[in-house]
């Protein structure tokens, strides 16, 4: 069974603070994606990564930025936090060459 | 880019069968997907169409029509558990696997 994890379901921070969003998933996976989902917006796609240390934009990348340095680990960051980037963050995974994508629960990110 | 189209809310029965429609216009198709995504959770795969045709997967099947760029989910026998929102999601013919998501259909059933 594919387990995709997030580091809190919950999250509340400050305008201009830096903020991590850990991502982990236990099936090997070459690919891993950030999405965040907002009412009204739907599900839209910050970055993704295709395997370690590589990295690249999505449609909405402003704000953001990504690392992965160990394949089970991709991680979002907030370099400054804005009101505008209160949202659910949503991690997902696959397999290279397969279809599906296995999301996290996700990531309720309060910035005040 | 991509355009996918989905209307925002559906009602029905218990029992009921009900049908949702997806619209996309891309420059370039590989593939069409649909999740099931319960409120305050994660989205979980239902099906995956590329070829045209239906895809049948127990009460839930999927139908595409490339030349229409045009995409249904059918879900049969409609039980109170199938209340969520469902996404339609259509991958462009690139080398990554990535997916562009429509707004999502909230299907709300009732007794």
């Amino acid at each position: 069974d594919v387990k995709v994890t997030q580091s809190s379901r919950y999250l509340v921070k400050r305008t201009g603070e830096k903020v991590f969003l850990e991502c982990v998933q236990d099936m090997d996976h070459e690919n891993m994606f950030w999405y965040r989902q907002d009412p009204g917006l739907g599900l839209r796609l910050i970055y993704f990564s295709y395997d370690v240390k590589m990295k690249e934009k999505g449609d909405i990348p402003e704000g953001y930025s990504v690392s992965r340095e160990k394949k089970e680990r991709f991680s979002l960051i907030l370099e400054s936090a804005s009101t505008n980037q209160t949202s659910m963050y949503l991690c997902a995974s696959s397999l290279f060459g397969k279809n599906e994508q296995f999301f996290g629960p996700g990531t309720r990110l309060t910035v005040l | 880019g991509q355009n996918i189209d989905q209307p925002t809310e559906m009602t029905a029965t218990e029992g009921a069968i009900v049908q949702i429609n997806c619209t996309y216009q891309t420059s370039g198709f590989n593939g069409l997907f649909w999740y099931q995504q319960h409120a305050g959770e994660a989205p979980t795969f239902l099906s995956y169409n590329v070829l045209d045709g239906l895809e049948e997967k127990g009460r839930f099947s999927s139908f595409l029509s490339r030349s229409k760029g045009y995409s249904y989910l059918l879900l049969k026998e409609l039980q109170m558990k199938d209340s969520a929102s469902y996404l339609c999601a259509v991958r462009e013919n690139s080398g990554y696997s990535t997916l562009t998501f429509g707004k999502g259909t909230m299907l709300l059933v009732s007794p």
